[in-house]
């Protein structure tokens, strides 16, 4: 069966500090991967997407970025965190109708 | 470009009580319809999907119709219980040339009391 896991679950930093939360799926080749962030009260924002080893699609110019080092990895950075960058950061694949499967989660709070 | 609107909360009920959570959304292609549910602290999952019109998604004694004449996906439940507290969100997934894409709405607190 599908698996997805993305760690850490909680972490809070100092602003300006570097980001890293990696995402994992098993079970499956050659997923589409997401990054969501989904604000307090708010909906949930596409951050990034890929279709593939290497290829990472951004949606809103900000400082993060992503990267997918291997199939079934994908990767949110930052190299310097900014208060509006708290959160709660969701990795997701997609099934062959198009329905996500989402991670636990990963909140982050800039102090 | 596509886009989804639902009512805004939060919705309180009383345990067994009728649920309806609307939602409309703009398309231009012919989009799969989900909606999403959250409990609290927790990721999100899969409710129910309808991937084109008349369709009628239901689980967990949830449902949803995809109408296309008025661009609707409306949830609904016949009798809620304490334990449906959660936020719902309604989406659309549409196929593109990097694969599907899916667009939230800013999704509905529910808040149901014993």
């Amino acid at each position: 069966s599908q698996t997805i896991h993305q760690w850490p679950a909680t972490l809070v930093q100092p602003v300006g500090s570097p980001l890293s939360l990696e995402c994992t799926v098993e079970g499956t080749s050659n997923p589409n991967l997401y990054w969501y962030r989904q604000a307090a009260g708010r909906g949930l924002q596409l951050l990034f997407y890929s279709v593939g080893i290497g290829q990472i699609s951004s949606e809103v110019p900000q400082n993060l970025s992503a990267s997918r080092p291997q199939d079934r990895q994908f990767i949110l950075s930052s190299k310097k965190l900014l208060l509006s960058d708290s959160g709660f950061y969701l990795c997701a694949w997609t099934l062959p109708r198009g329905e996500l499967f989402f991670g636990e989660g990963s909140r982050l709070t800039v102090l | 470009g596509d886009s989804v609107t639902q009512m805004e909360g939060p919705v309180t009920l009383s345990e067994e009580a009728f649920l309806t959570i609307n939602c409309t959304y703009t398309a231009t292609g012919y989009p799969s319809l989900f909606w999403y549910v959250q409990y609290p602290g927790e990721g999100l999952q899969l409710l129910l999907k309808a991937t084109k019109a008349d369709d009628k998604g239901s689980n967990k004694g949830f449902e949803a119709t995809y109408r296309k004449e008025t661009t609707s996906f409306h949830l609904e439940k016949g009798s809620v219980q304490v334990s449906d507290s959660a936020v719902y969100f309604c989406a659309l997934s549409d196929r593109n040339t990097g694969g599907f894409k899916t667009i939230f709405g800013a999704g509905t607190r529910l808040f149901v009391k014993a």
